[in-house]
């Protein structure tokens, strides 16, 4: 399977602290996302980082790629109650229009 | 408009049924896509159309039917479905410029089916 596999599964801290999220993959790839999805919705784009970038910003998102050990973390610093989702990397593995999703890490932030 | 529009948000049918989900998107984009979403599962990528042509089909039983009319509305037509086939179907669409995974995806929120 090209699927990718996130850690943690799940994470719960209190609002202020920092989220670090991570994500593995099997393949190259050429660019590296990251989705959040609200309880039963749809899946919102964060951020998208380049192959040849090591590390993004986009407001309190910071994201690494590391393609030597083929895994990008996701960083949310001073996390509030409505950052509370799940979070899923997605990368393309060859020149077709297939985006693959990480297996997701499940946020819970509480008050 | 940078909207995903998926109609019904819930569908609830039989193993006989024949039932069509659709989504619709306004801002000219030309790659379209259905996943399948389980809980607390991923989404899987079903299909994708580019330019109105399907161009990726995941190996998806044939009881699910995709349809691409025009750049704007993306039809998946569901018949004799398996209780296993309960799930979140998304639909999402980019611009249909560059593959590889270098595109952001558009998604709407979804249809939550239950065959029963």
């Amino acid at each position: 399977s090209q699927q990718g596999e996130e850690d943690p599964q799940a994470l719960s801290i209190q609002e202020g602290e920092n989220a670090t999220m991570n994500c593995s993959y099997k393949t190259s790839i050429n660019n590296l996302q990251w989705y959040r999805q609200n309880s039963g919705r749809g899946l919102v784009h964060l951020i998208l980082i380049r192959s040849n970038e090591r590390e993004k910003h986009s407001g309190r998102l910071r994201v690494t790629l590391d393609t030597s050990k083929k895994s990008s973390s996701l960083l949310i610093t001073a996390s509030r109650a409505a950052d509370t989702a799940s979070y899923f990397c997605a990368y393309g593995v060859d020149s077709s229009y297939k985006l693959i999703f990480g297996s997701g890490t499940r946020l819970l932030v509480r008050p | 408009d940078t909207e995903v529009t998926q109609t019904p948000k819930h569908l609830v049918m039989g193993m006989t049924n024949k039932k069509s989900l659709k989504c619709e998107q306004h801002m000219g984009h030309r790659a379209m896509y259905w996943y399948k979403q389980k809980a607390k599962k991923p989404p899987e990528l079903m299909f994708v159309y580019s330019y109105e042509k399907l161009s990726i089909n995941e190996s998806v039983p044939s009881r699910f039917s995709p349809e691409c009319p025009n750049s704007s509305l993306l039809n998946l037509h569901l018949h004799a479905l398996q209780p296993e086939d309960s799930a979140l179907y998304l639909c999402a669409s980019s611009q249909g410029e560059v593959t590889g995974g270098s595109e952001k995806l558009f998604f709407g929120s979804g249809t939550q089916l239950s065959v029963l």
